[in-house]
């Protein structure tokens, strides 16, 4: 079955870029979303289509995807960043979800 | 306002069944797909079924045979009957509207499910 691989945690310092990377065979070949999620909260949709944003979601957060990985960049990351993030794509017709990465705000 | 709301969810037995409600408003349900996702404590999120417009529906192999998503668009709800429950199944249990780019764009705010004796 496919799989993406996320590192388990992140570290930033406040007003720094943040990367968190998805791994998954020719993942860039598929199209990836990511999700961030706060402690006791749902999951909230903050790009999809590789590199779209949401209405309401800041224009710090950005992404892309090539290869076999795609990418989520926080720019100039805010304590209110601090959350888990998980990305996802579509094998066929099956959702699937990275194992989550936690990113601190130091 | 889009709003889902998830309701069912309570201790069952091994062994049980439960059945999952999920209601929605503030868009036209019966032309979106709709999912069931689940997250046990401490854990990241699994995808649980899917259900096309067409009543079509996609299960990852962990539940199938176990769990029957289904769908009443007259009513704007989304259901997820769950048989044969195991302690493995614990988990909260989120509804979310598939949107562009087949990505969930609204999520409900979960309902928890506990299989314990």
């Amino acid at each position: 079955s496919y799989e993406l691989t996320q590192p388990p945690s992140v570290s930033v310092s406040p007003g720094q870029t943040a990367s968190i990377t998805c791994s998954g065979d020719k993942l860039g070949d598929k199209y990836a979303c990511w999700y961030q999620q706060k402690p006791g909260q749902s999951p909230v949709l903050v790009i999809y289509q590789d590199s779209k944003r949401p209405s309401g979601i800041p224009e710090r957060f950005s992404g892309s995807n090539s290869g076999n990985t795609a990418t989520l960049t926080i720019s100039g990351t805010q304590a209110m960043d601090e959350a888990d993030y998980y990305c996802q794509a579509w094998d066929s017709t099956s959702v699937v979800f990275g194992g989550g990465t936690k990113l601190t705000v130091l | 306002e889009v709003q889902l709301v998830e309701s069912g969810g309570g201790l069952v037995q091994p062994g049980g069944s439960l059945r999952l409600s999920c209601a929605a408003s503030g868009f036209t349900f019966s032309s979106y797909d709709m999912h069931w996702v689940r997250q046990a404590t401490g854990k990241g999120l699994e995808w649980v079924s899917a259900i096309g417009t067409a009543g079509d529906t996609y299960y990852p192999g962990s539940v199938k045979g176990r769990f029957t998503i289904s769908r009443e668009n007259a009513k704007n709800s989304l259901y997820l009957q769950m048989n044969s429950l195991r302690a493995g199944d614990t988990a909260v249990y989120y509804c979310a509207k598939e949107g562009f780019g087949r990505a969930f764009d609204i999520w409900g705010q979960g309902t928890m499910v506990t299989v314990s004796s």
